[in-house]
């Protein structure tokens, strides 16, 4: 256990449906990235925070996509009008600015779109 | 050319073999590299980093860093078959993002 944490672990939805991520850093932690892991490839960035602003978007996080990290404490990922494509590990990660770049992930949420 | 690449293997190697994995990367002002372990259904984990040229030993692990030739690996000394996963390789971009390869399955077979 990193003491990353995120809920759900797994999600399973319908085509269309709006879903929300929730993802709690390690506590000191002040920068939190958001990444997804598709089968048999490695983790893609998609966006990252430093406390609450976000300094980051990948091209991969189409309009579809919001992350939000209002207080500079957790951060939430939403997905609207969810795709097919959309399946895949959703993974959190945390770190402390100033250290060496040493980030370290939560469980993941698995989502699936049927 | 993928920023980070990585043989997809599978690797094997026979338990209390040292295995070895390799990983390649384009942009040659990376400072920092990782190597984080993955079994499957879990997240990474974190096992290694490097920042100089050289190596940096951990246990059973070593990673060997060397800039001039753009080539990170990682040396694992008398594998186990807990061993048994996915290594994935990752290289800091310069605004703090890791750039993964897509990873190197090792399998130890006892």
């Amino acid at each position: 256990d990193t003491g990353v944490s995120q809920n759900p672990r797994h999600k399973i939805t319908k085509r269309g449906q709006n879903v929300t991520f929730r993802c709690d850093p390690i506590s000191e932690h002040n920068r939190l990235y958001w990444y997804r892991q598709t089968l048999g490839q490695g983790p893609e960035f998609l966006t990252y925070f430093q406390n609450e602003a976000q300094l980051e978007k990948s091209r991969l996080l189409s309009d579809r996509f919001s992350a939000e990290r209002p207080k500079g404490s957790f951060s939430t990922l939403e997905i609207q009008r969810t795709e097919q494509g959309d399946s895949a590990m959703y993974l959190c990660a945390s770190r402390l600015v100033g250290a060496y770049n040493e980030q370290f992930f939560g469980p993941g949420t698995r989502l699936t779109v049927l | 050319q993928k920023e980070v690449e990585q043989n997809s293997g599978p690797l094997s190697v026979p338990e209390g073999a040292i295995a070895s994995l390799n990983c390649t990367y384009s942009d040659r002002g990376s400072q920092s590299f990782f190597w984080y372990r993955q079994y499957s259904g879990k997240s990474p984990e974190l096992i290694m980093f490097i920042y100089s040229n050289g190596d940096k030993e951990d246990g059973r692990f070593t990673a060997q860093l060397n800039k001039a030739s753009q080539y990170v690996s990682l040396l694992i000394r008398d594998s186990q078959p807990s061993d048994s996963a996915t290594y994935l390789c990752a290289v800091s971009s310069n605004t703090g993002k890791l750039i993964f390869g897509q990873g190197t399955t090792l399998q130890v077979k006892p």
